[in-house]
């Protein structure tokens, strides 16, 4: 049963546009929400956060935003740079229920920035 | 300050064998943490120690374990290693552990099971 969901593998834009990376999710014990950014043969990058109390947090190009009713967060790219290309995982943690200590990771979604 | 090691970077191992993995967390990190990342799941978690207790662990089977030092470095171990233990492998760390308290990720052993 996957609890962190991204539907779309991949997601292609043009540079300085806006890209718009979505994330469903099952589990309402959820209470903290990451974005993390990939590039091939490396670790993951930490990117943004957001907690459960909040619907919106921003820091510089990227703005990830929660609707809890929906169990939806998406993260925006404003703008787009070819730089930016890269695996976007989508990952939530909670205190409840004991999952504080382990990240649940989406399957990513590939984003390519054309120039 | 140095980042979350992992060692080695690539490894070949025969099915049937077994394998022990290493990280290094960063200096005055507690918690480490590892995931498994095939292209088919995603990350998975597979176990977190914090002050060489291993305080929450993933769905995997016995056959992947792991252990901390007093010194907050980490191994994991794979015995009989099956093709589909084909995986890169990532360790992180986190001062106190939490996803609030943020983790590193080191970059990966790339293992390949023949």
């Amino acid at each position: 049963d996957q609890q962190v969901k991204q539907n779309s593998p991949s997601l292609s834009v043009q540079e300085g546009r806006i890209s718009i990376l979505n994330c469903d999710y099952t589990n309402s014990m959820f209470d903290y929400f990451l974005w993390y950014k990939k590039y091939p043969a490396e670790g993951p990058t930490f990117l943004i956060s957001i907690s459960s109390i909040k619907d919106k947090n921003e820091d510089g190009r990227f703005t990830v935003f929660l609707n809890k009713s929906a169990k939806h967060l998406s993260l925006h790219i404003v703008p787009s740079q070819p730089g930016d290309s890269a695996v976007y995982f989508c990952a939530a943690s909670g205190y409840r229920g004991g999952s504080n200590y382990k990240l649940t990771f989406g399957k990513g979604t590939l984003l390519t920035v054309n120039p | 300050k140095a980042g979350v090691t992992q060692t080695p970077r690539y490894l070949i191992k025969t099915r049937g064998q077994q394998v022990t993995l290493s990280c290094s967390p960063i200096s005055g990190h507690r918690s480490v943490s590892w995931y498994q990342q095939t292209p088919g799941q995603g990350l998975q978690f597979l176990f977190e120690y914090f002050s060489e207790t291993q305080r929450n662990k993933g769905n995997f089977p016995g056959r992947f374990s792991g252990r901390q030092f007093s010194n907050s470095r980490s191994e994991m171990n794979v015995s009989t290693l099956e093709l589909g233990d084909s995986a890169l492998y990532l360790c992180a760390s986190s001062s106190v552990g939490g996803a609030n308290y943020g983790y590193t990720f080191g970059s990966g052993t790339r293992l390949t099971v023949v």
